[in-house]
């Protein structure tokens, strides 16, 4: 049973550009989460994704946008990037919007802006 | 303003011994709490959660302890082995509740467990 996986698993980028980083969720989830986990710091929740549609979001800009498929799937997409965007970008799946101990997380793109 | 504080960003422990990880909190109305531990090129994992209706919650070698009153929770490994090495996070669900996916998270705290 494959768990949840992200790629790619690192990225470098310059200012101003455009990145895209993809989730799949673990078999059987339908709900998938993103977070921001800059260095010495706690991951922090972008936004969440379920039946395709963005239900709940976190304090970030509008540069900040993702996309869920009918295979549950996910994309985190991020315009003009900014050197503080440089982070470790977590996905989280889960059977529905409302689980938190039944959280399952990727390994993390690790996204650095030059 | 940070909602959920690990203010000790690294423990070192001798193996067998205990290690004790502390998480302050500034909302009285968190009422679920939650600890997740990180290898490096690893997602997080669940490890414990607790509810405030409880004070310690206990499974294998891991406890946690909420002490509602201080806004302060704790976990105690006891003993500690090498493979408990990790970042250990401590976490909350926005609305205070379990009902809600977006957890908030704290700094972690690296653990090196010495051999």
């Amino acid at each position: 049973d494959a768990g949840v996986t992200q790629s790619p698993t690192h990225l470098i980028k310059t200012r101003g550009q455009q990145v895209t980083l993809r989730c799949s969720p673990k078999s059987g989830h339908d709900t998938v989460s993103w977070y921001q986990q800059a260095l010495g710091q706690g991951p922090q929740f972008i936004f969440q994704y379920y039946e395709e549609e963005e239900r709940q979001r976190g304090n970030f800009p509008d540069r900040f946008s993702g996309h869920q498929f009918p295979n549950y799937s996910s994309e985190l997409n991020v315009n003009a990037l900014l050197l503080g965007d440089s982070a470790l970008y977590l996905c989280a799946s889960s059977l529905d919007p409302a689980s938190t101990d039944t959280q399952y997380f990727g390994p993390g793109t690790r996204l650095t802006v030059l | 303003d940070q909602q959920v504080k690990q203010n000790s960003p690294s423990l070192s422990v001798q193996e067998g011994r205990i290690s004790i990880l502390n998480c302050d909190y500034t909302n009285s109305m968190f009422d679920y709490f939650l600890w997740y531990k990180k290898y490096p090129a690893e997602g997080p994992t669940f490890l414990i959660s607790i509810s405030s209706i409880k004070d310690k919650n206990e499974d294998g070698r891991f406890t946690v302890f909420l002490n509602k009153s201080a806004k302060h929770l704790s976990l105690h490994i006891v003993p500690s082995q090498p493979g408990d090495s990790a970042v250990y996070f401590c976490a909350v669900p926005d609305s205070g509740s379990s009902n809600t996916g977006k957890l908030i998270f704290g700094q972690g705290t690296t653990l090196q467990v010495k051999p």
